[in-house]
């Protein structure tokens, strides 16, 4: 069974903090991760994947994650988070070189950055 | 900003009514992809096509939905009887020219269905 799994469902943080969002995945064969991002009442935009290689990967405005196999772990993190950044962050994961119908989401984690 | 574009942004609808939502992929692109985000943020694929081909669709898709990406219009996807359980936001996405696992989303159409 292949599942992706958001353990928080909200994070809130103030304007210059740090976060991470966690994201576990549960997934046989070679795989591939990724996080979008959902500003409120709009589409899904891409920020960043792995499928191999270097593990820390870089996403757009700051974004990066880090991919760990052993912890099945692939969380997203930012050294300083904008008021902008408050919006839903999706963990995805399928399998590599599958089609996007493939394609498993978690249930989002919801960023609140306070000014 | 998403090179997807989608029409309407909001659709409300009483149910039984045919709700018709509409999609321009990325220019030139030949897949398209419609998926379903209900209010517990959860997703559900619904169909796809290449072209003016359906690749694959699941069987919810099949009883009650038509779609169509017709040459030179834009794609569609219409629910020809709505129910309440149909409210949600379809999402339409054009894949990475890389690789079909990383997609690109419009903004959604969001239907409520009365």
């Amino acid at each position: 069974t292949q599942t992706v799994s958001q353990s928080d469902a909200h994070v809130t943080v103030f304007e210059g903090d740090s976060v991470e969002l966690r994201c576990n995945y549960s997934y046989g064969g070679s795989i591939y991760l990724s996080w979008y991002i959902q500003h409120h009442g709009r589409g899904l935009q891409f920020l960043l994947k792995y499928y191999s290689g270097n593990p820390v990967v870089q996403g757009v405005n700051g974004f990066k994650a880090e991919f760990s196999k052993s912890d099945s772990s692939f969380h997203l993190r930012k050294a300083s988070v904008h008021w902008s950044d408050s919006a839903v962050y999706f963990c995805a994961v399928a399998g590599y070189g599958s089609s996007g119908n493939k394609l498993i989401f978690g249930i989002g984690t919801l960023l609140s950055v306070k000014p | 900003n998403s090179k997807v574009i989608q029409t309407p942004r909001y659709l409300v609808k009483g149910q039984g009514q045919k709700a018709k939502m509409r999609c321009i992929p990325e220019k030139g692109h030949p897949v398209v992809f419609w998926y379903q985000q209900n209010k517990n943020n959860e997703f559900k694929f619904l169909i796809n096509f290449q072209n003016q081909e359906v690749l694959q669709q699941i069987d919810m898709t099949e009883k009650r939905f038509s779609a169509e990406c017709p040459s030179n219009s834009p794609c569609s996807l219409e629910i020809q009887s709505s129910e309440a359980g149909d409210s949600a936001l379809y999402l339409c996405a054009s894949p990475d020219w890389g690789g079909a696992e990383t997609l690109y989303f419009g903004s959604g159409t969001r239907l409520t269905v009365l």
